[in-house]
């Protein structure tokens, strides 16, 4: 089935460890977004990709890094920097136009120890 | 970055009763698109909606494009206890090579029994 598939649902770290959440999508999106969700609040954007080799920062970069070596492909990785990286993570994809609505993973939580 | 005004901030019901929530921006949107999520899951789209003043329906769940393009309401007609989760609306600009969305806080429905 097509989808948006992430990896892993939980995850728990130590403080100062880098960690990478997976995205993957196989509905031949052109783009991916990476959201965070922390309880009571709506998304916020940390990075988007519209194309291959090539992503921007959203509203909350700080402490995130990106790659989009692959169109299917869109990982976060959770850096040290990031003060408060307890959250749930949203990745999504969409065609790029006028009317490519938003589709979402599963999300992925982690929890810094 | 910017966020939409979405209300109620959470709703409890009974069984059968109609829910109707709305969301607000000081800017014009091309786009509205109404998600909801249920717990520890991605937030999945109920509605899409592209015009001014368009009305759109999807089983129980009516979604309307507000004629200034700055709000959209979303209305569940006969709540049944699968409801229950949280809505958000989404509004995009259309900028072509570069479509964001941005969200609501989201309206948490409740059922009581």
């Amino acid at each position: 089935d097509g989808g948006i598939t992430q990896s892993p649902k939980y995850l728990f770290r130590k403080e100062g460890q880098n960690v990478t959440l997976s995205c993957e999508q196989n509905l031949n999106h052109d783009a991916m977004y990476w959201y965070r969700q922390d309880p009571g609040q709506g998304l916020r954007l940390i990075y988007y990709s519209q194309i291959v080799n090539d992503f921007q920062k959203g509203d909350i970069a700080e402490g995130y890094s990106v790659s989009r070596e692959k169109k299917e492909s869109f990982p976060l990785t959770v850096t040290s920097a990031q003060k408060n990286p307890t959250a749930f993570y949203l990745c999504a994809s969409r065609w790029t136009g006028l009317t490519g609505e938003l589709f979402f993973g599963e999300g992925s939580r982690l929890t810094v120890l | 970055g910017q966020q939409l005004n979405q209300s109620p901030q959470s709703m409890f019901i009974q069984e059968g009763e109609d829910v109707s929530m709305n969301c607000t921006s000081s800017s014009i949107f091309n786009t509205w698109l109404w998600y909801k999520q249920d717990p520890g899951e991605g937030p999945v789209l109920l509605i899409a909606l592209y015009k001014a003043g368009e009305l759109t329906s999807n089983g129980r769940l009516t979604a309307q494009f507000g004629i200034t393009r700055k709000d959209s309401f979303l209305n569940i007609s006969a709540s049944i206890p699968s409801d229950v989760g949280i809505y958000f609306c989404a509004g995009q600009v259309t900028n072509f090579g570069n479509e964001k969305l941005t969200f609501g806080t989201g309206t948490r429905l409740t059922i009581i029994p």
